[in-house]
């Protein structure tokens, strides 16, 4: 079936405008995640959803980054007033999450956010 | 606190020649390793995980809990096998991802 997509592939905006960036997990996946790729600094956890639960939020840099997940599926990563620090490739990833742990997480493409 | 180490950002070889990937991690508990590899404008994917113990595309990865290592192994490289490594430590419900080393076979 159809992997994780993410939209848009690329965005470059303007420092102190808002950004909101979308995943689409894999179809049943019930566990989502967000990871933010810098340059020479890996992948840095942002925010997990599961299921119903409340998310996890302990990754998330500011209190300018936020994410919603509606319906158990979509997902939007909402960041406000750009900086030119967040400059970095988004990547969502999902995973079945089954019991006893684990499980794959199957990432997406990434976007690519340029904060001028 | 949970940290993974990957000491090299940059590791070149020849075709054919053994390539280590070295990844240290501190856990205090029972630690759930993986690797995950990113190829040229292609996604993050998983490459293998250490309770799978198995070898894929000619990778091993043998974790060492006496040294905390999981260094990523293979005998012989090939050019394909050019990309972006990631070690990750399961912590919880998230991953914790060294900062990748980035492998280039040569011809």
């Amino acid at each position: 079936g159809a992997g994780v997509s993410q939209s848009p592939s690329n965005k470059v905006t303007e420092k102190g405008k808002d950004v909101e960036l979308r995943c689409d997990p894999i179809s049943g996946h019930t566990a989502l995640y967000w990871y933010r790729q810098s340059l020479g600094q890996g992948l840095e956890f942002l925010i997990y959803f599961q299921g119903n639960s409340a998310p996890d939020k302990s990754g998330l840099p500011s209190d300018r980054f936020s994410a919603e997940r509606t319906g158990g599926s979509v997902s939007t990563l909402t960041i406000q007033r750009t900086q030119q620090e967040d400059s970095a490739v988004y990547l969502c990833a999902s995973s079945s999450n089954r019991a006893g742990g684990g499980d794959t997480q199957y990432f997406g493409p990434g976007t690519r956010l340029t904060v001028l | 606190a949970q940290r993974v180490t990957q000491p090299e950002k940059l590791l070149s070889v020849f075709k054919g020649a053994p390539v280590e990937l070295k990844c240290n991690y501190s856990y205090s508990g029972s630690p759930e390793l993986f690797w995950y590899v990113q190829y040229s404008r292609q996604r993050l994917q998983l490459l293998l995980r250490h309770i799978s113990r198995e070898s894929i595309k000619g990778f091993t990865a043998d974790l060492n809990k006496g040294e905390t290592s999981f260094h990523l192994k293979k005998p012989f490289a090939q050019e394909e096998d050019s990309a972006m490594y990631y070690c990750a430590l399961r912590r919880g419900n998230k991953l914790v991802f060294g900062a990748g080393t980035i492998l280039r076979v040569k011809s």
